[in-house]
């Protein structure tokens, strides 16, 4: 067990509705990252927060975006959904941003299957 | 840009064979990070090792080892005596420092049978 829980486990929906995933980082970690994991595209980068504010974006589509609350947690929004979305979404925390790195330990995902 | 290469998409032992995964990077960064992940059929991304780009020492933890090498842009990953639990897909990951995101290679799916 990271110490990284992300729900839900499984998501169904159809498409061009919108979702929300959620992530709550391990104690202590400022940081958090979101990954797509498809078939085609592989493990992706998506979007990093640290304490709340956005600090990176990487392959992300205008169709989603994300949050990091105060108390830490964060959240992916995904909408007007395409089957091309179907994904394991994967949330990540580490305790910093940049300069000094530390390692990324992963939540166990959230499978959304669009139909 | 960053890149990382798994050319080996699957590869099938016996239990108690030594097997080695192979991960080649590219990058620009002069210092950069190297990690590998193990994914189970369970879906969840295993943290197993990072190292740092100053720091070719190789390790040993275990059943597993690593081997570094930075004149041929290396980072393997080595199993001995593997058991069936070891089943799982591998990924090998790279980070610079300018800031934080990990870019995977395809990742390298390990079976082991009995």
């Amino acid at each position: 067990d990271s110490g990284v829980t992300q729900t839900p486990k499984h998501l169904i929906t159809a498409t061009g509705q919108r979702v929300t995933l959620r992530c709550s980082p391990r104690s202590g970690d400022l940081s958090v990252y979101w990954y797509q994991q498809s078939l085609d595209q592989g493990l992706q980068f998506l979007i990093q927060y640290y304490n709340g504010e956005e600090r990176a974006k990487g392959n992300i589509l205008e169709r989603f975006s994300a949050q990091q609350f105060p108390d830490l947690h964060s959240e992916l929004n995904l909408s007007s959904l395409e089957l091309g979305d179907s994904a394991l979404y994967f949330c990540a925390s580490s305790v910093v941003a940049s300069g000094r790195f530390d390692t990324q330990y992963f939540g166990p995902g959230t499978r959304l299957t669009v139909l | 840009a960053q890149k990382v290469t798994q050319a080996q998409t699957e590869i099938s032992v016996v239990e108690k064979e030594d097997v080695t995964l192979d991960c080649v990077y590219e990058t620009r960064d002069t210092t950069y990070y190297l990690f590998w992940y193990k994914q189970p059929p369970s879906g969840e991304l295993v943290f197993l090792i990072r190292r740092n780009s100053f720091d070719e020492q190789n390790e040993i933890s275990g059943r597993y080892s690593w081997n570094f090498q930075k004149s041929t842009s290396s980072f393997n990953f080595t199993i001995t005596a593997s058991q069936v639990v070891d089943s799982a897909v591998y990924f090998c990951a790279l980070s610079g420092t300018g800031f934080q995101k990990l870019v995977f290679g395809t990742g390298t799916r390990l079976l082991v049978s009995p």
